[in-house]
């Protein structure tokens, strides 16, 4: 079974709406990573948390990580467009061997 | 900068016949990972390598695939014979990892028909 697991499995929203795409995971970690992947193209990394972060930005995404909750939020702000595309987190366990892990991704699509 | 460099972006062959397909990772990543998407299955890990050495193959189907890394600057995946359920696109990456928390850079990946 897939150690992360997006939900929701698809969103669609209007232009300039905020999108929110969770992850979550089943045994303790390292790191957790979001990724984003345009139709026919391979996987783009767009963020990484450590365990001991909370929160981090990086333009107009924002990552939270509850790890009590074994959970992670990805949120974009002022959605546009050429956000349209599938969204996957990606976990490497604690102890483990510090491959990641990816789940099945969220499918995103932008309206114009 | 030059990405992860995969060929052929596409592949259409028929049951039975070999098929290799080939990645340049970016110079002076010293990971490389061959992963499978499907839509049944989403990404699979096939295999890693770590300084050109095979860590872990355990996501290899079976026999019948096959990876190399004759150097730090190539890899194969092969298949032989394929068969219509290896259809799916095949993905490399690479990264400076080793240790985690280092972000993968994947190739634009192989789409692969067998018929």
């Amino acid at each position: 079974s897939q150690q992360g697991e997006e939900d929701p499995q698809a969103l669609s929203i209007q232009e300039g709406e905020n999108a929110t795409m969770n992850c979550s995971y089943k045994t303790s970690i390292n790191n957790l990573q979001w990724y984003r992947q345009n139709s026919g193209r391979g996987l783009v990394h767009l963020i990484l948390i450590r365990s001991n972060e909370r929160e981090k930005h990086s333009g107009r995404l924002r990552v939270t990580l509850d790890t009590s909750k074994k959970s992670s939020s990805l949120l974009i702000t002022a959605s546009r467009a050429a956000d349209t595309a599938s969204y996957f987190c990606a976990t490497d366990v604690s102890g483990g061997s510090y491959i990641p892990t990816f789940g099945r991704g969220t499918s995103l699509i932008v309206h114009p | 900068d030059a990405g992860v460099i995969q060929s052929p972006r596409h592949e259409v062959t028929e049951m039975g016949q070999e098929v290799t397909l080939r990645c340049k990772p970016i110079s002076g990543h010293n990971s490389l990972f061959w992963y499978r998407q499907t839509m049944m299955r989403g990404l699979e890990l096939l295999i890693y390598f770590n300084n050109n050495v095979p860590i872990d193959d355990s996501g290899m189907p079976e026999d019948r695939f096959s990876a190399k890394m004759p150097n730090a600057s190539f890899s194969t995946l092969k298949i032989q014979p394929s068969e219509p359920r290896d259809s799916a696109v095949y993905f490399c990456a690479s990264s400076l990892g080793g240790m985690g928390g280092q972000p993968q850079h994947f190739g634009d990946g192989t789409r692969l028909s067998i018929l």
